[in-house]
């Protein structure tokens, strides 16, 4: 099968820093990957697509200074959120497609607690 | 524009009745339509999916949801429910660019 895997899953950080999730695709090769945020009790919204080797495309309302999106090979995406704040504390999580693939795959999401 | 509206937050039944979980779709192209569920503080596993083809679609875990394009929706039932399917169920939709609408989820509770 597909496995996509998040690192960290949980993730506790000071109000100011910065903070990297990464997303790997572990057995194919994902030339797009989404990032959705989850707020308690709340569905998915996706933030930002991300294709390797390009920049990300940002949803609306979605603020690329400080949600940074890095695609850099076919295996792994990374998001950084800059300069936590603690209403950035949310779920994310991340999917990714394979080209020409029937569906995409979620990593296992990581919970971001700023503080 | 594409949008997925899934009735009821929370849907309660006893274990072993039927399962019923709505979805409602807008899309002004040929959607492809998903059922995820997402156990707490995890990642999303899909149950089924539709594309193209036969309108009842038999997914995990003795899941299936029913395509009826002139009621635009997209149904989720179970015959059976067991204590192990009580967790939070979305239904999605894309057209076809692996990018997801999500609805607004439902949480199942099944009642011993």
């Amino acid at each position: 099968g597909a496995v996509v895997s998040q690192h960290p899953s949980r993730v506790i950080c000071k109000s100011g820093t910065s903070v990297k999730i990464e997303c790997r695709s572990l057995d194919f090769q994902a030339t797009t990957m989404f990032w959705y945020r989850q707020f308690p009790k709340q569905s998915l919204m996706l933030m930002a697509t991300s294709n390797e080797g390009s920049k990300a495309t940002y949803e609306q309302g979605v603020e690329k200074d400080k949600f940074l999106i890095n695609h850099a090979s076919l295996t792994l995406s990374t998001l950084t959120v800059t300069s936590a704040h603690p209403e950035d504390s949310s779920f994310y999580i991340c999917s990714a497609a394979r080209q020409g693939g029937a569906e995409a795959f979620f990593g296992q999401g990581t919970r971001l607690t700023v503080v | 524009a594409q949008s997925v509206t899934q009735l009821g937050s929370h849907v309660s039944v006893s274990e072993g009745a039927l399962v019923l979980l709505r979805c409602n779709y807008s899309s002004s192209v040929p959607p492809y339509l998903f059922w995820y569920v997402q156990y707490p503080n995890q990642g999303l596993q899909l149950l089924l999916k539709y594309t193209t083809g036969a309108t009842l679609v038999k997914g995990i875990n003795g899941f299936e949801a029913e395509f009826k394009k002139s009621e635009t929706s997209f149904h989720l039932t179970k015959p059976s429910a067991h204590m192990s399917d009580a967790a939070e169920y979305f239904c999605a939709v894309s057209d076809g660019s692996y990018k997801l609408i999500f609805g607004s989820g439902t949480r199942l509770l099944v009642r011993p």
